[in-house]
């Protein structure tokens, strides 16, 4: 569905823990997925991105995952830091698009 | 690190006004965006611009929106009679040419934050 407002869905862990934030798309011609952290008065900031060739890509302490036949993306964040503390966006595109289309966003809050 | 480079960070203006969104994307990037979220929502994508014209657009995108590459540099955002509903942060974007299918990451300004009364 679409943005639900005000009332985005937060994941809350402890500092060090694995966090997995979750995301779901619609379109099935979808055909690149990207990963954006937003913190507080700031604009998105490019974390991941993942083709629709592949299933999993790998970064430095962040990994996504693809599963096309649910329509399925994650992110996640190995031993969770305090500054990672902040709202993250999945955005696709598809075939002969440039521009993004985002997500309704998952507040992260880390607990020290 | 390159940047995008976005002016003013606040501006406040009455309903039924005017207002310029400035941005400064990154020098080699092509293509070039605006974006705007209201607080606590998710990005909504508004327009792409390539090779001086718009590519693409999204509903929200009506008569009252227009886009500009004065110069080889800026890229602006017009709201030609601000409404209450307009208030929102604008956020700038730009990305390089690529050919193929794939890896398209846009970078972010800091946005433009705007208020109207």
């Amino acid at each position: 569905g679409e943005s639900v407002g005000l009332h985005l869905p937060t994941l809350s862990v402890q500092e060090g823990d694995n966090s997995i934030i979750n995301c779901a798309y619609s379109n099935s011609a979808s055909d690149y997925f990207i990963w954006y952290k937003q913190e507080s008065g700031k604009g998105p900031q490019f974390i991941i991105d993942i083709r629709s060739n592949m299933d999993k890509r790998q970064g430095q302490r962040v990994t996504v995952l693809l599963n096309k036949t649910v329509k399925h993306l994650s992110l996640q964040i190995a031993a969770t830091q305090p500054g990672d503390s902040a709202v993250y966006f999945c955005a696709e595109n598809g075939p002969g698009r440039r521009a993004l289309t985002f997500g309704s966003g998952t507040r992260l809050q880390v607990q020290p | 690190e390159p940047e995008v480079t976005q002016t003013p960070s606040h501006q406040v203006t009455q309903m039924g006004q005017e207002v310029i969104l400035r941005c400064v994307p990154i020098s080699n990037h092509l293509y070039f965006y605006w974006y705007r979220q209201i607080l606590g929502q998710k990005v909504e994508f508004l327009v792409s611009f390539y090779n001086n014209e718009i590519s693409e657009k999204s509903e929200i995108f009506d008569d009252q929106f227009s886009v500009e590459r004065p110069d080889g540099s800026n890229f602006t955002l017009k709201i030609r009679s601000t409404k209450l509903e307009d208030s929102a942060m604008y956020f700038c974007a730009s990305s390089e040419y690529y050919k193929g299918s794939g890896a398209n990451v846009l970078t972010f300004g800091a946005g433009s934050r705007l208020t109207v009364l």
